[in-house]
């Protein structure tokens, strides 16, 4: 079955900074990468998305990028600030509306 | 428009004691999952239901967890009896059926601690 594999753990960063978050996944059928937030308390909140025909999406501060050939995806984000703080995970499925398997998460700290 | 509703958000029990947990989806989402999530790690998907039938429950521990959602609406997901490794946040979650995006909308969790 499919395996996401998430790095790093932890990351800090200061305010302004970027933050980069990397993913890869085992299964080449997988064709549907979301990534969520999750803040404490809450469900996880989706963040942004890509499918597997499209190399790179941007949404304001936030930009994924994906490498179908090296099995890996990442989450940029750009001009932290403190309310970024929170659990970031990526998540892989073979469809849109299919269960997700998720990484272990991001816990991202941004210090002003 | 109201989110996923789940109850109750926190419960303690003893192990080998049974608990049940309620959750109500968006209205007019056809599919429904429920996720346990351990502490410091992802949700891992338990079972998923499309309308009212069981679309995946190939990880759920079936001998001590069962799970129904009557009428293709709301669901309750059972423990019984519960092991201290059932100590996690149960999230459910939902998504619409037509023109779906892929989103899969979260409710804020039930948490067990068992003792």
């Amino acid at each position: 079955g499919e395996n996401v594999e998430q790095h790093p753990s932890t990351l800090s960063v200061q305010e302004g900074d970027s933050a980069v978050i990397k993913c890869t996944y085992s299964d080449s059928a997988s064709n549907y990468f979301p990534w969520y937030k999750q803040e404490l308390g809450k469900g996880p909140q989706l963040i942004i998305d890509i499918r597997s025909n499209v190399g790179e999406k941007k949404d304001q501060r936030i930009a994924v990028t994906l490498n179908k050939t090296a099995k890996h995806f990442s989450l940029h984000i750009t001009e932290t600030q403190p309310e970024d703080s929170a659990v970031y995970f990526c998540a892989a499925s073979w469809q849109a509306g299919t269960a997700l398997i998720f990484g272990k998460g991001t816990t991202l700290s941004v210090s002003s | 428009e109201a989110g996923v509703a789940q109850s109750p958000r926190y419960k303690i029990i003893e192990k080998r004691q049974s608990v049940a947990f309620w959750c109500n989806p968006i209205s007019g989402h056809a599919t429904l999952y429920w996720y346990q999530q351990i502490l410091g790690q992802g949700p891992k998907l338990l079972i998923q239901f499309q309308n009212n039938g069981v679309v995946d429950d190939s990880q759920l521990p079936k001998d001590r967890f069962s799970a129904e959602r009557l009428k293709g609406v709301d669901s309750t997901l059972k423990i019984q009896p519960a092991k201290l490794e059932d100590s996690a946040v149960y999230l459910c979650a939902s998504s619409p059926n037509s023109g779906n995006t892929g989103e899969l909308f979260f409710g804020e969790g039930s948490r067990l601690t068992v003792l």
